[in-house]
């Protein structure tokens, strides 16, 4: 089993530009999440799906649409992106919402 | 949701039993305690979870109180591989509809030679 898988692994991107970050986890779990973490600070959760077809707002949203494609996939939208949202992303999934989180290695993402 | 506080930093020497106690004031009935480790440029790592009392596994202890109001991760024996940041967490177990949790900027450990 892979577990979660992101890609790709770097980005760099121009401000302004649109960039989908994937994620997909072979697991059959439920919930899956997206993060985003930047230097020296912990991990805020951005979008999380609870179970196929739900999608909620995390602590920081603005600037980002997902889509639960599947029960396997996750995936994050960056519409218009912007120098602040240079972070490295992680998605996670877990078998139900509050159980243990499975990460994916990350996307480390540069908007200049 | 219940707010987390643990010490922004500590030092152990190897072979030393680490503990790291997080405060979680407003903890609700149903809401669990859960640890989890991440080493730089890797994502977080799932140590352990509990409710009350006492939970142990192969890595590491989880003792929380009868008020439930703190808990403390307990790592016996740290290596240098043990140098990570750990992230308490507070929430439901599981849960029907939204929720979210918290991982705030965890607390990091280094372990000297």
């Amino acid at each position: 089993n892979a577990g979660v898988t992101q890609t790709p692994k770097f980005q760099v991107l121009k401000t302004g530009q649109s960039m989908t970050l994937q994620c997909a986890q072979d697991m059959n779990h439920n919930s899956m999440y997206w993060y985003r973490q930047d230097p020296g600070m912990g991990l805020r959760l951005i979008y999380y799906s609870a179970s196929e077809g739900t999608t909620d707002k995390g602590e920081v949203p603005n600037g980002y649409n997902v889509s639960r494609l599947n029960k396997r996939e996750f995936s994050l939208r960056l519409e218009s992106a912007a120098p602040s949202q240079t972070s490295v992303y992680f998605c996670a999934s877990s078998a139900t919402s509050g159980r243990e989180q499975y990460f994916g290695p990350g996307t480390r993402l540069t908007v200049t | 949701l219940a707010k987390t506080t643990q010490p922004i930093s500590m030092d152990s020497y190897e072979g030393q039993e680490v503990n790291i106690t997080c405060s979680h004031n407003n903890i609700a009935t149903n809401d669990y305690i859960t640890w989890y480790q991440q080493f730089p440029s890797q994502g977080p790592r799932f140590i352990i979870q509990g409710y009350k009392t006492k939970v142990t596994n192969e890595v590491a202890s989880l003792f929380i109180p009868a008020d439930r109001k703190s808990s403390t991760l307990s790592l016996p024996r740290v290596s240098l591989s043990d140098t990570a940041v750990y992230y308490c967490l507070v929430g439901p177990y599981s849960g029907a509809g939204s929720y979210q949790l918290t991982f705030g900027k965890g607390t990091k450990l280094s372990v000297i030679p």
